[in-house]
């Protein structure tokens, strides 16, 4: 079992849709998340970071971490296409190793 | 104030070569760590530097190899290159307990 689940997509939303990207963990020792977003041939660009469990707001994104079923979320409110790219989640129990998701693909159609 | 940095942006090999990569930090940041991404995939964790040391390995064999220097830059040397090397390599650096930021990864393609 992978340490990481990531649903891998394609995602196809209409420009001004809320996206709703998840991933699972399998390790209850993880406390520090993330969310990267990723264009093509690009390294990862940080998008939002969250200790422990709770909420985050940060414009149109909103990290959303529920430690006792180990998922965490990333909402992305009013799409739009330049919101297109691959979502990355990433976890760590004390930031010395990180632990990635295989990505989600995010195409918004304008 | 510059990002990470990595270079070469793209690199083309030849099995059983040797390959060295570069990068320098994020201005302020004392920890850098390498990561491989295959196409398609995350990116897996090689190793991180704190220190001029080696804090933490991933899954990843001795082939791989990496040196922090003084000023916080770092290499990443592959030798014995296989076909499956063939990824890109990502360079991420932070403060010592901190979120990680990425530079835009060395190509590396073994033939």
């Amino acid at each position: 079992q992978k340490e990481v689940e990531q649903d891998p997509g394609p995602l196809s939303v209409p420009e001004g849709a809320i996206v709703s990207l998840n991933c699972t963990y399998s390790n209850s020792a993880f406390q520090y998340f993330m969310w990267y977003r990723q264009y093509s041939r690009k390294g990862p660009e940080l998008l939002m970071y969250t200790y422990s469990s709770g909420n985050k707001e940060d414009g149109r994104f909103t990290a959303q971490v529920d430690k006792s079923s180990k998922y965490i979320s990333l909402f992305i409110r009013d799409s739009q296409p330049s919101d297109s790219a691959t979502y990355l989640c990433a976890m760590s129990p004390n930031f010395n190793k990180f632990y990635f998701g295989s990505g989600t693909k995010l195409n918004v159609k304008p | 104030d510059a990002g990470v940095t990595q270079s070469p942006t793209h690199l083309i090999k030849t099995r059983g070569q040797q390959v060295t990569l570069r990068c320098s930090p994020k201005s302020g940041h004392d920890t850098v760590s390498w990561y491989q991404q295959a196409l398609g995939q995350g990116p897996q964790f090689i190793f991180q530097y704190y220190e001029e040391e080696e804090r933490q390995r991933g899954n990843f064999p001795d082939r791989f190899s990496g040196h922090q220097f003084p000023n916080y830059s770092s290499e990443l040397n592959v030798n014995a290159l296989l076909l499956g090397d063939s990824a890109l390599y990502l360079c991420a650096s932070s403060l010592t307990l901190g979120e990680q930021f990425f530079g835009p990864g060395t190509r590396l393609t073994v033939l």
